[in-house]
């Protein structure tokens, strides 16, 4: 099963402007984690974000954490052509390995 | 490369007929991880070992599936009679076993196709 859950699907955005993308999961986490994924490629670890922590940066990246509505966002800011992939969310309950959404597609069109 | 290996990364077979997958995780990462992406899905959980042992196996691992990984290091993926529902990309991974836990790093996955 799939906890995370990832909104919109697919997001289609011109280079330069930032992209937003959200995850909903269902129960209480460790921590939860963004993977990238190129077509046809395996998957990239882009950042984690621990339970007891609200938002976090690496470069382009920021991610936001709110527990108490069970809900996680990825803002890639000043996106350019190469970051499109699909993005996903997962979650890491404790002793259960990640269980990752279904993810959003994003196109970043030059 | 000290990533995560995957071979192969095409599969065609007919149905019917047996696969085997393998997977050759970074060294020292003393867990190892199968999952399995349809398309348009995210990854889902396979099975997982902590060196040798296997330590979980999800419901979707069925008894045409078996996993080893029988000296700690690399795992094979074996699927028996393949189905068409099979075809997925299967995706090794790895990791540490140590804080942060649970990030884990992928190999490029296996392509099988079953016609």
């Amino acid at each position: 099963s799939q906890q995370g859950e990832e909104d919109p699907q697919a997001l289609s955005i011109q280079e330069g402007e930032n992209a937003t993308m959200n995850c909903s999961y269902k129960t209480s986490i460790n921590n939860l984690q963004w993977y990238r994924q190129n077509s046809g490629r395996g998957l990239v670890h882009l950042i984690l974000i621990r339970s007891n922590e609200r938002e976090k940066h690496s470069g382009r990246l920021r991610v936001t954490l709110d527990t108490s509505k069970k809900s996680s966002s990825l803002l890639i800011t000043a996106s350019r052509a190469a970051d499109t992939a699909s993005y996903f969310c997962a979650t890491d309950t404790g002793n259960t390995p990640l269980v990752f959404g279904k993810g959003t597609r994003l196109s970043v069109i030059a | 490369d000290t990533g995560v290996s995957q071979d192969p990364r095409h599969k065609i077979t007919k149905r019917g007929q047996n696969v085997t997958f393998r997977c050759d995780p970074i060294s020292e990462h003393n867990r190892l991880y199968w999952y399995r992406q349809t398309l348009g899905q995210g990854p889902e959980f396979l099975t997982y070992f902590q060196n040798e042992a296997q330590l979980e196996k999800s419901r979707l691992l069925s008894d045409r599936f078996s996993a080893e990984r029988p000296k700690g290091s690399f795992s094979t993926l074996e699927i028996q009679r393949t189905e068409q529902g099979d075809s997925a990309m299967y995706l090794c991974a790895s990791s540490p076993g140590q804080l942060p836990r649970n990030t884990i790093y992928f190999g490029e996955g296996s392509w099988l196709t079953v016609v």
